[in-house]
């Protein structure tokens, strides 16, 4: 299957500064690529989907401009989280389509 | 349809015994399916998908059904095994537009799947 990276796996960062998280597709490439948010016991929620050379659609009850996305490539999708709060601690995981959608392993971010 | 809960309905099997689980979908439009796996502290991992002009597929050792009258999916796992206790959640992929250009993939709440020795 098609493989998806994601980089930090865990961040600890303080709360006010911004966290910028990475999203790759190692084998194949993704015009498309999808960010959700996890919280403990629950499901997926997508928050944003990210299209490469254009502006990403987030979804209701997003802040598109405390969760920055950038997609320059067709194998590099970021998320930015800023001026991070304790509240935006939760585990993010991307995705990209290749036929199906292949996930990242997630990061965990942790705001003190 | 999305949905969220605090807690995550069980299931407990014995090992080697086959599990089945369960899901119901909300959008009739939705016209692909596919089952994840996830495990404690990693991203979902693709199990098994199905379009909705099937019923059933098969893959190794798991089984996807599909009814579209009551709009229910379910996962079967043949031999259970202890490596298979995880998270399952079915997904739901449905066209935004009519002409099925933009889509969007909706999980189900999931369901803890726990393998007994």
């Amino acid at each position: 299957g098609a493989v998806v990276s994601q980089h930090p796996s865990r961040v600890i960062c303080k709360s006010g500064t911004s966290v910028k998280i990475e999203c790759r597709s190692l084998d194949f490439q993704a015009t498309t690529m999808f960010w959700y948010r996890q919280f403990p016991k629950q499901s997926l929620m997508l928050m944003a989907t990210s299209n490469e050379g254009s502006k990403a659609t987030y979804e209701q009850g997003v802040e598109k401009d405390k969760f920055l996305i950038n997609h320059a490539s067709l194998t590099l999708s970021t998320l930015t989280v800023t001026s991070a709060h304790p509240e935006d601690s939760s585990f993010y995981i991307c995705s990209a389509r290749y036929e199906t959608q292949y996930f990242g392993p997630g990061t965990r971010l942790l705001v003190l | 349809g999305e949905s969220v809960g605090l807690h995550l309905p069980t299931l407990s099997v014995q090992e080697g015994d086959n599990s089945i689980i369960n899901c119901a979908y909300s959008n009739s439009a939705s016209d692909y399916f596919i089952w994840y796996k996830q495990e404690s502290g990693k991203g979902p991992q693709f199990i098994i998908d199905i379009r909705s002009n099937m019923d059933k597929r098969q893959g190794q050792r798991v089984t996807v059904l599909l009814n579209k009258t009551v709009k229910h999916l379910s996962l079967q796992i043949a031999a259970t095994q202890p490596g298979d206790s995880a998270v399952y959640f079915c997904a739901e992929n449905t066209p935004l537009l009519p002409s099925g250009s933009a889509r969007q993939l909706t999980f189900g709440s999931g369901t803890q799947l726990t393998v007994l020795p």
